[in-house]
């Protein structure tokens, strides 16, 4: 079975860091592109990051110099690493695998990050 | 980067079609024909429906369907069910390797 389980959120300060964690069953996470995607309390949803297969990343301005996506093919798991947090990144973050032509199926069940002193 | 734009709510009665629209421009909606809609209901991940703007995952209901005019995708959910209440969010491919999506529809079966 094809599945996502996220992990690694929590309450952080502003200006902190938290890592945040994809394992991904019953497919390899470099032979996709990966994605993720947050959605703040309320809200609708944001795109954070890609990876595509040959390791090239992307983010949009929001969170581009803070957040860096990466993966590691021996623990077939994506992460998230997330320096100089803002309130603002408070959010569910969920990755995905992303399959041809660029829908994302399927999901993981998300993770909450809360950034607050 | 600006969203998608979709209506905040849409609303029908079981059995009847409802129809959600998402707008976006000439560097998305309007270029690529990379269209895909999710549907979350509370509290769940969001789920795909529909990818390049008319096709259904395997083992979809076939009462969801996708079309695209110009600048605009569409989602219609026809034989409405009380299962089908959720958030709906539109999702389009934007140039350099970018994704931008809407800002979600709340669909009530009334």
């Amino acid at each position: 079975e094809v599945q996502l389980v996220e992990s690694g959120g929590g309450l952080i300060q502003p200006g902190g860091s938290l890592r945040l964690s994809c394992a991904a069953s019953g497919f390899s996470v470099n032979s996709h592109y990966m994605i993720w995607v947050r959605q703040a309390p309320g809200k609708g949803l944001e795109w954070v990051s890609t990876i595509h297969d040959d390791g090239s990343p992307y983010y949009p301005d929001s969170v581009k110099g803070r957040f860096t996506i990466s993966r590691d093919t021996s623990k077939n798991t994506l992460f998230l690493q997330m320096n100089s947090l803002r309130a603002e990144d408070t959010a569910v973050y969920y990755c995905a695998r992303v399959l041809t032509n660029w829908p994302f199926d399927p999901w993981g069940q998300g993770t909450l990050v809360t950034v607050s002193s | 980067q600006a969203a998608l734009t979709q209506p905040a709510s849409v609303s029908g009665s079981p059995g009847q079609s409802i129809t959600i629209s998402c707008t976006g421009t000439s560097s998305d909606i309007g270029k690529y024909n990379l269209v895909s809609w999710y549907q979350q209901h509370p509290g769940k991940a969001p789920k795909l429906v529909i990818y390049e703007v008319s096709k259904r995952p395997s083992g979809l209901s076939d009462r969801f369907s996708g079309s695209k005019s110009d600048n605009t995708a569409y989602l219609t959910i026809s034989g409405l069910q009380t299962e089908d209440e959720a958030e709906y969010y539109c999702c389009s491919y934007r140039e350099s390797d970018t994704v931008v999506f809407g800002g979600g529809t709340k669909v009530t079966v009334l």
